[in-house]
């Protein structure tokens, strides 16, 4: 059973490029999150995605867009790149979940460094 | 807003010390509170977790007692091996929305 898998798993690009990153959910799991972990920090949430639409979003200018496809896979996608765009940026799955109480599975993460 | 707040680390123990690693968070309602542990070049692994008051979430000999007195989710384990070695994260999710909230991290180091 395949857990949460994120693609590439390290990325070079320079400022003002736009970059595309890949995840695909553990197996049953209908939502996917977005983190981003800068260097010694813990992650800051940047959005979720359930049933092809943004149902939450952190506090990230609109630079940060997603989307989400009928198989649940997703992905993130940032424009204009900045230097403190720099981090690792992780992918979260898990079940809508009314009750709120399930945890979420995380995959390894994209290491984005912008020169 | 949500929030959650950790021992500044880093911590350095030797093998067989017990542990503590302090988390108190800030939310309204009743979250739901978490323990994520990571590995070197790794994401987060859920490692227990706890869903209303006085629960207590244990897993690998680690342990964590959600207390809501004291707005408190303090980890512990009786004996640290050096495989433990990794960054600890505390988190909440709150009653409104899917997203956790996490503390900063606390780096825990075992010497053999």
């Amino acid at each position: 059973d395949a857990g949460v898998t994120q693609s590439p798993t390290h990325l070079i690009k320079t400022r003002g490029q736009q970059v595309t990153l890949r995840c695909s959910p553990k197996s049953g799991h209908d939502t996917v999150s977005w983190y981003q972990q800068a260097l010694g920090q813990g992650p800051q949430f940047i959005f979720q995605y359930y049933e092809e639409e943004e149902r939450q979003r952190g506090n990230f200018p609109d630079r940060f867009s997603g989307h989400q496809f009928p198989n649940y896979s997703s992905e993130l996608n940032v424009n204009a790149l900045l230097l403190g765009d720099s981090a690792l940026y992780l992918c979260a799955s898990s079940y809508w979940d009314k009750r709120l109480i399930q945890p979420q599975h995380f995959g390894d993460g994209t290491r984005l460094s912008i020169l | 807003g949500n929030s959650v707040t950790q021992m500044e680390g880093p911590v350095t123990l030797s093998e067989e010390a017990f542990l503590t690693i302090n988390c108190t968070y800030t939310a309204t309602g009743y979250p739901s509170l978490f323990w994520y542990v990571q590995y070197p070049g790794e994401g987060l692994q859920l490692l227990l977790k706890a869903t209303k008051a006085d629960d207590k979430g244990s897993n690998k000999g680690f342990e964590a007692t959600y207390r809501k007195e004291t707005t408190s989710f303090h980890l512990e384990k009786g004996s640290v091996q050096v495989s433990d070695s990794a960054v600890y994260f505390c988190a909440l999710k709150d009653n409104y929305g899917q997203n956790f909230v996490f503390g900063p991290g606390t780096r825990l180091s075992v010497l053999p």
